[in-house]
């Protein structure tokens, strides 16, 4: 069983239209994020949440909205997307005690045209 | 603030050879270090991970990492290099402080490892 799962795996679309991705964990995990991988490979942080509260919110426009419905659950809606949103969106679990041990999913490869 | 600096983007070893992937941290608190791996079209794997205790760490595939502190570093190395270690590395950083307050991840921009035959 895949411990994070994200959906979709590839997403490509029209500048201005808005998209979602899904995020589920299924490791009991109490605190969900979403990371940004540019073309570069390099990894940023956007947002985090525990229980379901926003915790991180790294500078993000507000054209990105996560949204938990239930701490296993943390989904990423993109409105009016720019052709600098493409990229690959990453979600990870970590449970608070932890020490910070993250686990990724997949990853979403988003082109925005 | 903290920052991770990995001293460059590609290495490429014979296979057999060693492994060694440098990472450099800055932390003005005792930190959090790891090490991920991510293989092309997936996700990251940690590999390992520091914390506190003892300074040399032991990962999965025959990794390890020592913690320097007097060098603020955080290399990881592999004795022998196997074809399937071709992938990226990220090294990270954290602290207490970070994991209590949400758990935010510093990345440094990976090293890409090749392994030739």
């Amino acid at each position: 069983d895949t411990a994070v799962s994200q959906t979709p795996k590839y997403l490509v679309t029209q500048m201005g239209n808005d998209k979602s991705i899904k995020c589920e964990q299924n490791l009991g995990h109490d605190t969900m994020y979403w990371y940004k991988q540019d073309s570069k490979k390099f990894l940023k942080i956007m947002f985090s949440y525990n229980n379901k509260e926003l915790i991180i919110n790294e500078t993000v426009p507000n054209r990105f909205s996560p949204k938990s419905p239930d701490k296993a659950h943390l989904n990423l809606h993109i409105n009016s997307l720019e052709l600098g949103d493409s990229a690959v969106y990453f979600c990870a679990s970590s449970q608070r005690e932890a020490l910070n041990i993250q686990y990724f999913g997949a990853g979403t490869r988003l082109s925005v045209l | 603030a903290q920052s991770v600096t990995q001293l460059g983007s590609h290495v490429s070893v014979s296979e057999g050879a060693l492994v060694l992937l440098r990472c450099n941290y800055s932390s003005s608190v005792p930190p959090y270090l790891f090490w991920y791996v991510q293989y092309p079209n997936q996700g990251l794997q940690l590999l390992l991970k520091y914390t506190t205790g003892a300074t040399l760490v032991k990962g999965i595939n025959g990794f390890e990492a020592e913690f320097k502190k007097s060098e603020t570093s955080f290399h990881l190395t592999k004795p022998s290099a196997h074809m399937s270690d071709a992938a990226e590395y990220f090294c990270a950083v954290s602290d207490l402080r970070q994991a209590a307050a949400g758990g935010k991840l510093i990345f440094g921009q990976g090293t890409e490892l090749s392994v030739k035959p």
